[in-house]
């Protein structure tokens, strides 16, 4: 069975202090790991895909990285605006039509001024 | 681009009522699909759909139905209410088969008592 971990479930950073969050996986034949953001009340916003191995993506403060068991996403100096829950979702075959996406619980990641 | 809307924001039901979740999308995406997002658990897969015409279950499809009859539009039924259904509803969206990005509305809160 398909499973996504992530860690810390909360993290409470001082603005400026970088860290990263991870998201552990265990899955058959991975298509896609991916990032996304969620603010109360809201839906998930999409931040990156990463693929294989080996890629990087970067947006602003945010460096998400993948390994064959896992991915990070580094924040460096990061601002109260980047408080949010932090999702990762990963993309297995199956499910009929390629459509299996699997969630993990996310990160509550609370960034103090 | 308004991206992918649902409607209502906010609904109570009592035990046994039924109503329909809207969810539209203007991004003319093939792949939709419907999750439910609980306190303590990762987002999960209800019912999704590849294209008009065509749908399938997802993880926790028992008491929900839909269909899909426009590219734009994939509402989800609640037959018969229960307060377990009682929980946040997101709809998503993504272009189709080998495009793994998918793209959320803002969001259902539902309360069954």
């Amino acid at each position: 069975e398909d499973q996504v971990t992530q860690s810390p479930e909360a993290l409470r950073l001082q603005e400026g202090e970088s860290s990263s969050l991870n998201c552990s996986y265990t899955v058959s034949g991975l298509r896609g790991l991916f990032w996304y953001r969620q603010d109360p009340g809201k839906g998930p916003e999409f931040l990156f895909t990463l693929y294989s191995a080996g890629e990087e993506k970067e947006k602003e403060r945010l460096k998400a990285t993948l390994t064959k068991k896992e991915s990070f996403l580094h924040i460096t100096a990061p601002k109260p605006e980047d408080s949010a829950t932090y999702l990762c979702a990963v993309q297995a075959p199956g499910g009929g039509s390629n459509y299996k996406l699997t969630f993990g619980k996310g990160t509550l990641l609370t960034v103090n001024p | 681009n308004a991206g992918v809307t649902q409607t209502p924001k906010f609904q109570v039901l009592k035990t046994g009522q039924s109503m329909t979740l809207q969810c539209a999308q203007d991004m003319n995406h093939e792949y939709m699909s419907w999750y439910r997002q609980d306190p303590g658990m990762g987002l999960r897969l209800i019912h999704y759909s590849v294209g008009a015409g065509i749908t399938d279950q997802g993880e926790v499809p028992n008491g929900y139905n839909v269909s899909r009859s426009t590219t734009e539009d994939f509402p989800l039924r609640l037959l018969s209410a229960a307060p377990s259904q009682t929980s946040v509803y997101f709809c998503a969206s993504r272009r189709g088969r080998n495009s793994y990005e998918q793209y959320f509305g803002p969001g259902t809160r539902l309360t069954v008592t």
